[in-house]
């Protein structure tokens, strides 16, 4: 069946770079989008979100892009910081189906 | 606190106890949820109520009995579990059953069956 997907489990940036957490998408009619984090011994916490008729949205230091062409989604953080270190997943909404990816692990390096 | 409420943080059960988790939050949503989120899986959608009403049982066995009794509350009861649902089970809620706007969640129960 359909679901999300994120491409790479694992990311470890330096403290103060840009982090940048991708995800595909197989569900062309999926037409709600969020970025979850998830801190360890935490529930996942929303982050940002997208509708499908934007390609890009800005929040505090983080961008989420859309690119419905070739369906990925991505997370930008400006500025890493130490306490960004936690499993970051995507998930999808299509006719009141939430779908949620595995989750990426960002691990920030001081 | 994200306004979703779990109890407890964390449970060992034997596979021939019987417990419950709870789940309360005062957000004023009208759909809750169960998710079951093993290492290095999606999130997996256990039950959904809408309005206090199960909307949804996503094949999930019988030893895992929901309860809605109000649109604030939710528990999961559970008897003679496996070791493999050993999991962090996580509670969300949202304004209302399309899920638009997002879920909040809870911080979950991580269960271990012995």
């Amino acid at each position: 069946g359909e679901s999300v997907g994120l491409h790479l489990p694992t990311l470890s940036v330096q403290e103060g770079d840009n982090s940048i957490i991708n995800c595909a998408y197989s569900n062309s009619a999926s037409d709600y989008f969020i970025w979850y984090k998830q801190e360890s011994g935490k529930g996942p916490q929303f982050i940002i979100d997208i509708r499908s008729n934007m390609d890009k949205r800005q929040g505090q230091r983080v961008t989420v892009l859309l690119n419905k062409t070739v369906k990925h989604l991505s997370l930008q953080i400006a500025a890493t910081q130490p306490g960004d270190s936690a499993v970051y997943f995507c998930a999808d909404l299509n006719n009141n189906d939430m779908r949620f990816g595995a989750g990426t692990r960002l691990t920030v390096k001081p | 606190e994200t306004g979703v409420t779990q109890t407890p943080r964390h449970l060992v059960m034997g596979m021939t106890n019987k417990k419950s988790l709870k789940c309360e939050q005062h957000l004023g949503h009208n759909a809750m949820y169960w998710y079951k989120q093993s290492a290095k899986k999606p999130l997996e959608l256990m039950f959904v109520y809408n309005f206090k009403e199960q909307t949804e049982n996503n094949s999930v066995p019988s030893r895992f009995s929901p309860e809605c009794p109000n649109s604030s509350h939710l528990f999961l009861h559970l008897h003679t579990l496996q070791p493999e649902d050993s999991a962090l089970y996580l509670c969300a809620s949202s304004q209302d059953w399309t899920g638009d706007y997002g879920y909040t969640f809870g911080s979950g129960t991580r269960l271990t069956v012995v």
